[in-house]
């Protein structure tokens, strides 16, 4: 069955930088797009990020003015947020979802989520 | 950026009851639109894609209508496993995704 295990998460000081990872297994990771997705304490969720499957394709949440950075290394089942310059409100549990990728490439919807994990952002 | 409006925030029902959850878009995303149920402290789950598609294992309770800016969720008869926050995504806009605000469904 399908698995996404992130980690990497953590309290972090405004203005550092923190790598989330996120494994895969149960599937076959190297044809699938993967997403980042967050949410807020209280609020809905948001789109972070995604990369295609081979990992030549990569986009990004307007918001992010480009503080954040997805990649993959699909020799060990495992997609990264490296995450710069983090604020107070990149606080959020952020999930990495797998994508369908049955559309003709990437879907841009999300069928399998992990768990979570908590960053906080905090001095 | 399309803007997603979930109606009405909040749905306070019965066990056994029908539940119409709505979605307006600020403009079209065709049939472009996701449907997901979150329960606290669980990921996420996919309940429908492109409008009408229920996704593997969604019992047959939920079914989603819609196209264009309009779009509804509606759950036949409430589970009481079925009270949870339900979200929609548009993905007519890629790669910009947005979701809308949510709909809590709560047990009345």
């Amino acid at each position: 069955q399908v698995q996404l295990v992130e980690s990497g998460g953590g309290v972090v000081q405004p203005g550092r930088s923190l790598r989330l990872s996120c494994a895969a297994s149960g599937f076959t990771f190297s044809t699938y797009g993967m997403h980042w997705v967050r949410q807020a304490p209280g609020k809905g969720l948001e789109w972070v990020a995604v990369i295609s499957s081979d990992g030549s394709n990569k986009y990004y949440a307007d918001s992010l003015k480009g503080r954040f950075t997805i990649s993959r290394d699909n020799s060990k089942d495992t997609v990264y947020l490296q995450m710069n310059s983090v604020r107070a409100e990149d606080t959020a549990v952020y999930y990495c979802a797998k994508d369908p990728s049955h559309c003709g490439g990437d879907c841009y919807f999300f069928d399998y989520w992990g768990q979570g994990v908590l960053v906080t952002v905090s001095s | 950026e399309i803007v997603l409006t979930q109606s009405p925030a909040t749905l306070s029902l019965s066990p056994g009851e029908r539940a119409t959850l709505s979605c307006r878009a600020s403009q079209s995303v065709s049939s472009y639109l996701a449907w997901y149920q979150h329960k606290p402290g669980q990921p996420p789950r996919l309940l429908i894609y492109d409008a009408s598609n229920r996704a593997t294992g969604i019992p047959a309770r939920f079914s989603g209508s819609g196209s264009g800016t309009d779009f509804t969720l509606t759950i036949s008869s409430l589970e009481p496993e079925d009270f949870a926050v339900y979200y929609c995504q548009q993905r007519d806009n890629w790669p910009l995704l947005t979701f809308g605000g949510g709909t809590t469904v709560e047990i009345k």
